[in-house]
Order: C-alpha cells, then structure tokens, then sequence
C-alpha cells in the first residue's frame, strides 16, 4: 500500500480556507486517493476522493496534481467544527492511516 | 439508511477475561474492516473480510485475537484472553467493493472503547 507523508500539524481561521497537502509519491495508477478525519473520540469520517481528477463535494475540494505524487485538500470555509484530525490515505484493497494533520480552526 | 453500528460502546474489563465486540454492517456492503487505534500507534488495521471471507488479518496481534463473520452483516472481534495492553478503541469499517481493483469508501462505526484493567 502507497505510504503518505502529512505536517503534524496546522492552524486556521475561522472563515478563511483551510488548504492541507499530502504527499504520496508511491501511489499506483489504479488506486485512489481518500481523505478522512477524525473529530476527538469519533470514528474516521469520510470527506473526498479522487483518482485523477480534482473533486468537489459539498464537504471539500480534493485537488490532485498531474503527476499524482501529492494531493491537497481545501476546506473552503472553515469553521470550529472543522477542528479535527485530517488522514490523507491511499490503497489497493486495504487503506493505511499514518498520523494525519490536526487542523485547529481559531476564532 | 443506519450506519455502522458497533456494540458495546465502551467496555471495561479485568485481565484475563473474554472480550466479544460486535459489528453491523452498512446494509448492502460486503466489506468489513476492522481497526485498532491507540495513542502510540494510531489506526492499524486488524483484519479485513470479503464477502464473509477473511482475505488479510496480518495486521491481527496475536492468537488472543479472533474474527469472525457469521453471517454477510455482522461481525465479531474476539479477544481471550484480555490483557492491560489491548487496552485502545476499536473501529469497525464497511464498504460495498464491487468497482473492481481498487478500494471502495470506508465507513468506520463510533467505535468501542476498551479499557482492560
């Protein structure tokens, strides 16, 4: 399975938008990309995916460069509640979670 | 539609004990997955089943555990006998893969915490 590297850690206003990357250069052709998070003591809760294309649902915009060696996930209009932790994740028929990016969104 | 439904929700329990904890899938996937998370090793993988069928439980820590799907919706993670150090909230996780190789959406349950004294 493609491993993915992510900041530990970032900041946001409230309002503004949140832009968090990840890279993951081993990713092969056919798997896709998925992006979860985590709100404290919850289960992973699915946000986006995409396998070439950029996507967008009503949660986040998933934008995938050409290469598909790095992704970034764009929460438009962040809020409080948008405090969590973020997992960006790939794989073939199983998916591995490292330790994804805590977003605190600030007043 | 329900989601995944994972009981109990939190369980505490002496060493040595048994430790059954269930899972109900999404009606119609055929997927399950199950998750340990802890502090000092995040979300692992413990095993996954496909079609009732167990088809990867490398991640599965030892003998002490067990999974079993006795029928297409429900599940079972069984540890036996329990120890301080499994101590970790368990996620259960569906999906319905049928769009050939390549993984289909997880939904992962709220999770069992198991505190093991």
């Amino acid at each position: 399975d493609a491993k993915t590297t992510q900041p530990p850690s970032m900041d946001c206003a409230e309002g503004r938008a949140a832009n968090l990357p990840c890279n993951h250069s081993t990713i092969s052709g056919n798997e896709y990309v998925y992006w979860y998070r985590q709100i404290h003591s919850q289960g992973p809760q699915y946000i986006i995916h995409g396998l070439k294309n950029n996507e967008t649902n009503e949660m986040a915009s998933l934008i995938i460069t050409e290469d598909r060696k790095s992704s970034t996930l764009i929460l438009p209009h962040a809020t409080l509640r948008d405090t969590a932790v973020y997992y960006c994740t790939s794989g073939y028929s199983t998916l591995t979670f490292g330790k994804g990016t805590m977003l605190l969104v600030s007043p | 539609d329900a989601g995944v439904i994972q009981s109990p929700r939190h369980e505490v329990t002496e060493m040595g004990q048994e430790v059954t904890l269930r899972c109900k899938l999404i009606s119609g996937h055929n997927s399950l997955f199950w998750y340990r998370q802890t502090m000092m090793r995040g979300l692992e993988l413990l095993i996954y089943f496909n079609n009732n069928v167990p088809i990867d439980d490398s991640g599965m820590p030892e003998d002490r555990f067990s999974a079993k799907m006795p029928n297409a919706s429900f599940s079972t993670l069984k540890i036996q006998p329990s120890e301080p150090r499994d101590s970790a909230v368990y996620f259960c996780a569906s999906s319905r893969t049928d769009r050939g190789p390549s993984t289909d959406t997880q939904y992962f349950g709220p999770g069992t915490r198991l505190t093991v004294l």
